[in-house]
């Protein structure tokens, strides 16, 4: 089945340490985003990509860091500067890039900082 | 910087009940989604409905836009104990920038 997978769906880290989210997807969809939310909140979007080898920073980016070298990947890297990272992370794909049409999302990451 | 807000902030009613949430925005839109997020789940998309459209509707799912108010609902009618998740709306801006920007949801109950 089509659709976006994200990995792992719980992860813990010690402070200090960097973290690798992995986000997949076989829609053949151009553009790709990455979400945080927080509890009883509504997502923040954190780095999006509208095209391969090319990614712009979303209203949150300080501490993350993302890479687009295929068009199916998008990972996240919640680094060692992220100052408060335990949250859930969505990421989302849509048709294009324009950032209006509809979002496909996946089934989220928790990270919990210990 | 959020751009729709929600309210209520959370509804629980009875099945067979009919579940209204709203959502309000303060710049022009090109367009306003509504998403549906079941706990710890990723968002579902549910309807779309563009800034020339008034009112959409997908099976029990009833949307309505009032650009003049900045304000749209989202009424699910006959709701059922399955229905209950969090409900956000999302706003697409006009102009190049587009960026979608989501609400903080509303959470709905349906008891059985």
């Amino acid at each position: 089945d089509g659709g976006i997978t994200q990995s792992p769906k719980y992860l813990f880290r010690k402070e200090g340490q960097n973290v690798t989210l992995s986000c997949e997807q076989n829609l053949n969809h151009d553009a790709m985003y990455w979400y945080r939310q927080d509890p009883g909140q509504g997502l923040r979007l954190i780095y999006y990509s509208q095209i391969v080898n090319d990614f712009q920073k979303g209203d949150i980016a300080e501490g993350y860091s993302v890479s687009r070298e295929k068009k199916e990947s998008f990972p996240l890297t919640v680094t060692s500067a992220q100052k408060n990272p335990t949250a859930f992370y969505l990421c989302a794909s849509s048709i294009d890039g324009v950032h209006t049409g509809e979002l496909f999302f996946g089934e989220g990451s928790r990270l919990t900082v210990l | 910087s959020q751009q729709g807000e929600e309210d209520p902030q959370a509804l629980s009613i009875q099945e067979g009940e009919n579940a209204t949430m709203n959502c309000s925005y303060k710049t022009s839109i090109n367009n306003l989604q509504w998403y549906r997020q079941n706990s710890g789940r990723g968002l579902v998309h549910l309807i779309l409905i563009r800034s020339n459209e008034r009112e959409k509707h997908s099976g029990r799912l009833r949307v309505t836009l009032d650009t003049s108010k900045k304000s749209s609902s989202l009424l699910i009618t006959a709701s059922r104990a399955a229905d209950t998740a969090s409900y956000f709306c999302a706003t697409a801006g006009s102009g190049n920038t587009g960026k979608l920007i989501f609400g903080q949801g509303t959470t709905l109950q349906v008891k059985p």
